[in-house]
């Protein structure tokens, strides 16, 4: 089946740098999403992301959907101890089922120290 | 309005006991999935429901998993005769039909084996 490399794995950071995370895959895909997840929780949506080249914010992330149309970066700014989480990266792929089955990357684990 | 709910949070339960899990998807979504999460891993996807009907259940690991949904809403997964590695985090979400493709999780269900 599909699959999505994300990387990378695990990021130890200090409060107030920069993240950048990303995904690639073999083949295209026609829809990017960016999910984070807190311990005990589910998944909470970040970004959606449809057309080739998109850039879209919220807040101080920031994510694309790759020009190739087979990959996409999350970036998040000025992180603060409230962004640890793991983040991951779905997508769905350009010719896959006909609604909304979504592939997953295996998630980037992200420490903030304060 | 009200997010995916999901039902128990945590059950604990006995090697060869069946349990029920239950998810409320967002009012107005259509598709209903539901995927594992094991330990430290990503998400295994295991059936998506379109209205009451299941037009993929590919990944369901046995035939001891089962599901169905009532109403175009409410949804119920089994696990028949539980054995200690069905012991994870079981994840509902739902979206809307049509070519938009975000799904919105639930907290999710932690179950353990014993």
């Amino acid at each position: 089946g599909q699959q999505l490399n994300q990387s990378p794995q695990s990021m130890f950071i200090q409060e107030g740098e920069d993240v950048s995370m990303n995904c690639t895959s073999s083949s295209i895909f026609n829809t990017w999403l960016w999910y984070k997840q807190e311990p005990g929780e589910g998944p909470v949506l970040l970004i959606a992301l449809y057309k080739a080249g998109e850039l879209t914010s919220n807040g101080r992330l920031t994510a694309q959907f790759g020009i190739t149309r087979k990959d996409s970066f999350l970036n998040i700014s000025a992180s603060i101890p409230s962004d640890v989480g793991i983040y991951f990266c779905a997508g769905h792929p350009a010719g896959g089922t006909s609604y909304g089955k979504l592939t997953f990357g295996q998630g980037t684990i992200l420490t903030v120290h304060p | 309005g009200a997010g995916v709910s999901q039902s128990p949070s945590n059950k604990v339960t006995e090697k060869g006991k069946d349990v029920e899990l239950r998810c409320d998807p967002i009012s107005g979504h259509t598709a209903l999935y539901w995927y594992r999460q094991s330990l430290g891993q990503g998400l295994e996807f295991l059936i998506y429901f379109q209205g009451n009907s299941a037009p993929d259940k590919s990944g369901l690991p046995s035939d001891r998993f089962s599901a169905e949904r009532t109403g175009g809403s409410v949804s119920t997964l089994t696990i028949q005769r539980t054995q200690q590695e069905d012991s994870a985090v079981y994840l509902c979400a739902s979206s809307f039909s049509g070519g938009r493709y975000e799904q919105y999780f639930g907290p999710g269900t932690r179950l353990t084996v014993t």
